[in-house]
């Protein structure tokens, strides 16, 4: 199985902030990486798909990068609806895996 | 509106069986792949199980094989999820998904039902 590894846990941040978490894959998965925002008692949200690419109606301060091994999601300024955990997720082989989460919280 | 809702949720005993359903609308539900993820209490997201567009592809993670059933009728709009001999490790809130095109990157998530294993 493929195992996905954010860090941080957690972070602290303050409202206009840039933020950036990583994600580790423990085989190379290409691109085939998905990132999710879910806030309490709520379904997760899709944010970004292969890797890069911005799913539709999602804010333009999201951006994601990276290939094979090593991604990040990085939030350029941070605003007080993105308080939330986020998730990153493999496709590129079964079984499907997540990251354990990063919770941002306000500083 | 586009959305997925899930329902069937419950409490069930160690060792019984639950039916899970999602209802799809406002898209063609014979056009997606389908999954469900499930989160337990405090836990992060776990992918559970996923059908192809005409049912003929399903996938499990391991520890759900021979245990849940993942199906779909398409011309009822709904995919489904057979829990059987539950343990309190499947007590969680089950997530219908659906795919973007035929990689299994989640764009649409329904609500989520709780399941509660115990006695």
């Amino acid at each position: 199985d493929i195992q996905m590894t954010q860090s941080p846990s957690s972070l602290s941040a303050s409202v206009g902030d840039r933020v950036t978490i990583t994600c580790r894959a423990s085989q190379g998965i290409s691109n085939e990486l998905g990132w999710y925002q879910q806030k309490p008692e709520k379904a997760p949200k899709s944010l970004i798909y292969a890797a890069s690419s911005l799913q539709s109606g999602v804010p333009s301060r999201f951006s994601g990068s990276g290939s094979g091994t090593d991604f990040t999601l990085t939030i350029s300024s941070l605003q007080p609806e993105d308080f939330a955990t986020y998730y990153c997720q493999q496709y590129n082989s079964y079984p499907i895996t997540f990251g354990q989460g990063t919770r941002l919280e306000i500083k | 509106e586009v959305q997925l809702v899930e329902s069937g949720g419950g409490l069930v005993q160690p060792g019984g069986s639950l039916r899970l359903s999602c209802a799809a609308s406002g898209f063609t539900f014979s056009s997606y792949w389908m999954s469900w993820v499930r989160q337990g209490p405090g836990k992060g997201l776990e992918w559970v199980a996923n059908i192809k567009q005409d049912g003929s592809v399903k996938n499990y993670v391991d520890s759900v094989k021979g245990r849940f059933a993942i199906s779909r009728d398409n011309a009822k709009n709904s995919m489904y999820l057979q829990t059987n001999s539950l343990s309190a490790e499947d007590t969680a809130v089950y997530y219908c998904a659906r795919y973007k095109g035929n990689d299994a990157y989640v764009d649409l998530w329904g609500q989520g039902t709780l399941v509660t294993v115990s006695s």
